[in-house]
């Protein structure tokens, strides 16, 4: 079993719709939760970053941490076709960076 | 302030040869990572370094791999006797002190093997 699992998607949604990523984890150990957004032959940038659980707003995009069930998850508020990225879930407990594969997400006008 | 640096961009090398990737940090950061990225897979850790040590390699294959992140210049991660299984997209992170887990990535070198 990897430790973080992301379903791959593709995952399609036309624009303006809520659109809801996720991740689930296995080691109990980790703090750190973040959301990347890549774009095709990019370098993958950092959106939402959260510690522990709880949530967080930014704009158009929430993260959420569930510690217990051992899942996150980030939500795109109205969105656009501009949002048509991989979105990789990434967790640590210390520095090394655990990533999940990448949903593929398209918003089709 | 300039992002993370990586050159070349692209790299095209014949088996058996080496590839030298750079990676110049973000200005106050001292930590670099490098990850490897197959096509529609996600990020392999590869090494964690600091200047002029090397925290973790447990993600570098043993041989024909290896990187340095000498106290003046780029990181480099080089890689000698190219086989066509090395092709992919190498990126390269780097983050503050302290602040180990936000990681800012350069734009990648997408290694060929041909």
């Amino acid at each position: 079993q990897k430790e973080v699992e992301q379903d791959p998607g593709p995952l399609s949604v036309p624009e303006g719709a809520i659109v809801s990523l996720n991740c689930t984890y296995s080691n109990s150990a980790f703090q750190y939760f973040m959301w990347y957004r890549q774009y095709s032959r990019k370098g993958p940038e950092l959106l939402m970053y959260t510690y522990s659980s709880g949530n967080k707003e930014d704009g158009r995009f929430t993260a959420q941490v569930d510690k217990s069930s051992k899942y996150i998850s980030l939500f795109i508020r109205d969105s656009q076709p501009s949002d048509s990225a991989t979105y990789l879930c990434a967790m640590s407990g210390d520095y090394q960076l655990i990533w999940g594969a990448g949903t593929k997400l398209i918003i089709k006008p | 302030n300039a992002g993370v640096m990586q050159n070349p961009r692209h790299l095209v090398r014949r088996r058996g040869q080496e590839a030298r990737l750079r990676c110049s940090p973000m200005k106050g950061h001292s930590h670099v990572y490098w990850y490897r990225q197959l096509p529609e897979e996600g990020l392999k850790f590869m090494v964690y370094l600091q200047k002029e040590n090397i925290i973790d390699e447990s993600g570098m294959p043993k041989e024909r791999f290896s990187a340095e992140f000498p106290k003046e210049g780029p990181s480099i991660l080089r890689i000698q006797q190219v086989v066509r299984g090395d092709s992919a997209a190498y990126f390269c992170a780097s983050s503050p002190p302290a602040r180990n887990t936000e990681a800012f990535f350069g734009q990648g070198t997408r290694l060929t093997v041909v």
